[in-house]
């Protein structure tokens, strides 16, 4: 069974400065897909970036991101200079990876969410 | 425009009374999927569609029914809402080889 865990439920930072959103994972997976949302206060859901767990450079993405330490199952959100607009809710998830077998590549699990505002 | 378009985006319903959202998807995606958003849950994954007549229920499928009959639609069914069924529900679709999910807008249930 994979999951996530999101163990700050509200971060604050300053405009322009860089901030760290954490992500934990668990699975017995030799390879997976990690993934970051942000759902802004409208309510839609918007992809931001991906990490494979097999791909040699942390991936990024503008702005975004992710901290892959594979070691200690962690893919953290880094988002530099944050803008007014980067306040949102931010889920990190993870998947099987293409080829899991069967439809277990279906199966998707969230982290809690971070809220995360941006104070001018 | 591709988009992932549900109805109704919001509900309001009584306990009993069946019920169906629709999500239709116009990008030609062969997985779908359907997940439910409560405070301090996250998103909680109720059923996904691999493609037409492929589905398999993900973590909480309680309560719910879907159906793949064309590769566009991915209705979910609540054939005896209960009030705790009250929630935010997202479609969501992408290509199976791709790694992105697009979304749909929400729908917002109240069972009462």
């Amino acid at each position: 069974a994979q999951k996530i865990t999101q163990t700050q439920p509200g971060m604050f930072v300053q405009e322009k400065e860089a901030v760290t959103l954490d992500c934990t994972y668990d699975t017995s997976d030799p390879s997976y897909g990690l993934f970051w949302y942000k759902q802004p206060s409208s309510g839609e859901m918007i992809f931001l970036i991906y990490q494979g767990s097999y791909d040699q450079q942390n991936a990024t993405e503008g702005r975004y991101s992710l901290n892959f330490q594979k070691a200690r199952k962690s893919a953290n959100l880094v988002i530099s200079a944050s803008q007014l607009g980067d306040s949102a809710m931010y889920f990190c998830a993870m998947r099987p990876p293409l080829g899991a077998g069967g439809t277990s590549y279906g199966k998707l699990t969230f982290g809690q969410g971070t809220i995360l505002t941006v104070h001018p | 425009e591709a988009q992932v378009t549900q109805n109704p985006r919001y509900l309001i319903t009584v306990t009993g009374k069946k019920l169906t959202v629709t999500c239709s998807q116009n990008m030609n995606h062969e997985y779908m999927s359907w997940y439910r958003q409560d405070p301090g849950l996250g998103l909680r994954q109720i059923y996904y569609s691999m493609n037409v007549e492929v589905t398999d229920k993900g973590d909480v499928p309680e309560g719910y029914k879907v159906s793949r009959k064309e590769k566009r639609n991915f209705p979910l069914i609540l054939e005896s809402p209960s009030p705790n069924q009250t929630s935010l529900y997202f479609c969501a679709s992408s290509p199976l080889a791709k790694n992105i999910q697009y979304f749909g807008a929400g729908t917002r249930l109240s069972v009462l």
